[in-house]
């Protein structure tokens, strides 16, 4: 069964720095291209970030370009996201998600909630 | 960057009804048009790829249409367990881009 799980979320400043993890497992993590996406409270869904399934290209929007950071670890099957610099509008629920089937984010984890406030 | 835009932004229909749901893109994708339901406290459901492929385990009952810059999502007889929220994505171009999407409530 694919599972994602995220964890590293909570209570930051502004201007403060955070770490994501997102622990895979039931597929070949090393084979598929994964991203993160957000969730402001009440909001819609916004793509934060993607990494091909080596690593070697990262792709973001202009929104967090320069401030987050996006890289995995295929050996130990997890993603990470590297937000700094971080704004009162970064407060979401972070999402990771792999990318499967028709170039879709087939299997989601349940989310890690980063809140922005001093 | 591609935007798109969902409307009606909420729906409100009794169990049994068809649902309609459209999602207008800025420039053509093509076929390359994602839909998703959300539910509250829930992450995202992949329903549609490709405008009009169902997922695995989607039901029937779910159908997209589409192509270039309009695309329509239906559900043929709502169920109880339909009435959520959905968004459509675009893949064709950086960057990935969601509609702001519709929710279904029950009337």
């Amino acid at each position: 069964e694919v599972q994602l799980l995220e964890s590293g979320g909570g209570l930051v400043q502004p201007g403060g720095s955070l770490r994501l993890s997102c622990v895979d497992s039931g597929f070949t993590f090393s084979s598929y291209v994964m991203a993160w996406v957000r969730q402001a409270p009440g909001k819609g869904l916004e793509w934060v970030s993607s990494i091909t399934s080596g690593g070697d290209y990262t792709f973001y929007p202009d929104s967090v370009k320069g401030r987050f950071t996006v890289s995995r670890d295929n050996s130990q099957n997890t993603l990470y996201l590297q937000l700094s610099s971080l704004r009162a509008e970064d407060t979401a629920t972070y999402y990771c998600a792999r990318r499967g089937v028709g170039v879709a984010f087939d299997y989601w984890g349940p989310g890690a909630l980063v809140t922005v406030s001093s | 960057e591609i935007v798109l835009t969902q409307s009606p932004a909420t729906l409100s229909l009794s169990p049994g009804e068809r649902a309609t749901l459209s999602c207008r893109a800025s420039q053509s994708v093509g076929s390359q048009l994602i839909w998703y339901q959300q539910k509250p406290g829930q992450a995202p459901r992949l329903l549609i790829y490709d405008a009009s492929t169902r997922a695995t385990g989607i039901p029937a009952r779910f159908s997209g249409s589409g192509s270039g810059t309009d695309f329509t999502l239906t559900i043929g007889g709502l169920e109880p367990e339909d009435f959520a929220t959905y968004y459509c994505q675009q893949r064709l171009r950086w960057p990935i881009t969601f509609g702001g999407g519709t929710k279904v409530e029950i009337k």
